[in-house]
C-alpha cells in the first residue's frame, strides 16, 4: 500500500528564516509521483511540483527547493528567507504509475502546519 | 477564468436532506476526481471517473454518490446527509500520464 508520512504537525519560524519540511513516503511501484500543494488559510490547494521517480535532481524555484531522495524514500521542502505569505498547510502527495492498475489515486499525507511570524 | 470550478462554494444543510455539489473544469481532461477534507485527516477519495462511461469508488464512498454528465462535468451527491459528511469537498481533474491533480477551489459542506 502507499503512504505519506508528514511528521512534522505543525512549525512555526520567524520570517526569513528558512524552514524544512519532511515527507516521507512508501509504495512497491517503480514508477511514481511526487507532489507539494499549498493550502492557505483561504482554503484552495495550490500545486507547487511534480516530481516522477526517476528524476533525482533536486528543484529550485525563487525561494523554493525540494531534496529528492530514493534511498531514503524522502521529498523534502524546503522555504528559504521564509515570508508571512507562506503560512499555510503544506500537504506531500504521491500517485503510482497508471500502468500499474488504477494506482493514480493522490495518496496524501496529513499536512504540516506552517506559520511564519513577523 | 478557473481552469476547475464547484458550486457551490458554501452550504449549510439539515439532517436527512439530499445535496448536489458541482464540478467543472475546462482543461479538456478525462479524469475527475472528488475528495474530501477533514482537519488532521488529509484528503481522502470519494469517487473518481475515468471518463464518461466510467466511475470508480474511493477509499470513503459510503453515503455518496456521483454522476458524470459529461466530459467536463462530475457532481457529487449526499442521498441523505448526515453530521459527519461536515467536511470540505474538492473536485480534481488530471490529463494522462502526468498524475497530477488540479484541484478546485472547495466547497464547504456543513450538516446540522
Amino acid at each position: 500500500a502507499q503512504k505519506v508520512t508528514q511528521a512534522q504537525t505543525e512549525i512555526s519560524v520567524v520570517e526569513k528564516e528558512d524552514v524544512t519540511l519532511d515527507c516521507v513516503y512508501e509504495t512497491r511501484d517503480t514508477t511514481y509521483y511526487l507532489f507539494w500543494y499549498k493550502q492557505p488559510p483561504s482554503g484552495e490547494l495550490v500545486f507547487l511540483i511534480r516530481r516522477n521517480s526517476f528524476d533525482e535532481q533536486n528543484e529550485i524555484s525563487g525561494r523554493y527547493s525540494w531534496n529528492f531522495q530514493k534511498s531514503t524514500s524522502s521529498f523534502n521542502f524546503t522555504i528559504t528567507a521564509s515570508q508571512v505569505v507562506d503560512s499555510a498547510v503544506y500537504f506531500c502527495a504521491l500517485s503510482g504509475a497508471e500502468t500499474q492498475g488504477g494506482s493514480e489515486k493522490l495518496v496524501f499525507g496529513k499536512g504540516t502546519k506552517l506559520t511564519v511570524n513577523p | 477564468d478557473a481552469d476547475v470550478t464547484q458550486t457551490p462554494r458554501n452550504r449549510i444543510t439539515k439532517t436527512g436532506k439530499r445535496i448536489m455539489l458541482e464540478c467543472s473544469q475546462t482543461k479538456g481532461h478525462d479524469r475527475m476526481y472528488w475528495y474530501r477534507q477533514d482537519p488532521g485527516l488529509g484528503l481522502r477519495l470519494i469517487y473518481y471517473s475515468f471518463d464518461v462511461k466510467d466511475i470508480n469508488k474511493g477509499e470513503i464512498s459510503d453515503g455518496y454518490s456521483v454522476s458524470r454528465q459529461a466530459q467536463a462535468k462530475f457532481s457529487l451527491s449526499l442521498e441523505s446527509a448526515i453530521p459527519n459528511q461536515t467536511a470540505l469537498y474538492f473536485c480534481a481533474t488530471s490529463d494522462w500520464g502526468l498524475g497530477g491533480k488540479y484541484f478546485g477551489p472547495g466547497t464547504r459542506l456543513t450538516v446540522t
